[in-house]
């Protein structure tokens, strides 16, 4: 069985700064995705971003980057120039071929003005 | 529709009734999800369809939860017997049915079992 473990139930960072998010997991599976989404107050989980474990290069979208070390499995999250509307929960998560989606507990990021 | 819909958006209910949550995904997604989320914790997988069957029914808690796709589209969890214990958002995603999709979410439906 797949696990995945945040071990930062809640990290603060100040406007324009940048956080980094940890997330560690444990596979017997040499291919699988890994993903970050991110859950505001309404409920609604949104994906920030996707990594194919096979792609050595780190994924990025915009302020959002990942380091992903696969030999360390491990997959952190960078947020640069943090926004307010960043405040949220935010998960790690995988899934390989048993297309079931398994999550962490989340990080909460607060940004502050 | 453009994205995934879920009713009721809050139900509350007495301990012992049986309730219904219901899910509209995004049209083509022949994948669809569900997930029980407890108050600051992570999403945990319920079930799992393919089409009109369950492909994975592993994450349901015990006999009270049932979950029907009969059309392949629309799915409806249901919860017998409810517990304040089943207290929880019930998150459902769809998918296409390709390893490594991204699942899209509804905003969930929020149970409160008195």
């Amino acid at each position: 069985a797949q696990t995945v473990t945040q071990s930062q139930p809640e990290m603060s960072v100040q406007e324009a700064e940048t956080v980094t998010l940890s997330c560690t997991y444990d596979t017997s599976e040499s291919n699988y995705y890994l993903f970050w989404y991110k859950q505001p107050p309404s409920r609604q989980m949104i994906l920030v971003i996707r990594q194919e474990a096979y792609k050595q290069q780190n994924a990025t979208e915009n302020r959002f980057s990942v380091n992903f070390q696969k030999a360390a499995k491990s997959f952190s999250l960078k947020i640069s120039d943090s926004q307010l509307g960043d405040t949220a929960m935010y998960f790690c998560a995988f899934i390989s071929n048993d297309y079931k989606l398994s999550f962490g507990a989340g990080t909460t990021v607060t940004v502050r003005a | 529709g453009a994205g995934v819909s879920q009713t009721p958006s809050n139900k509350v209910t007495e301990k012992g009734k049986y309730v219904e949550l219901r899910c509209d995904p995004i049209s083509g997604h022949t994948a669809l999800y569900w997930y029980r989320q407890s108050l600051g914790q992570g999403p945990e997988f319920l079930i799992y369809f393919q089409g009109t069957g369950a492909a994975d029914d592993s994450g349901l808690p015990n006999d009270r939860f049932f979950a029907v796709r009969p059309e392949g589209s629309v799915s409806t969890l249901k919860i017998q017997r409810t517990e304040r214990g089943d207290s929880a958002v019930y998150l459902c995603a769809s998918s296409l049915d390709t390893y490594g999709n991204v699942l899209t979410f509804g905003a969930g439906s929020r149970l409160t079992v008195l």
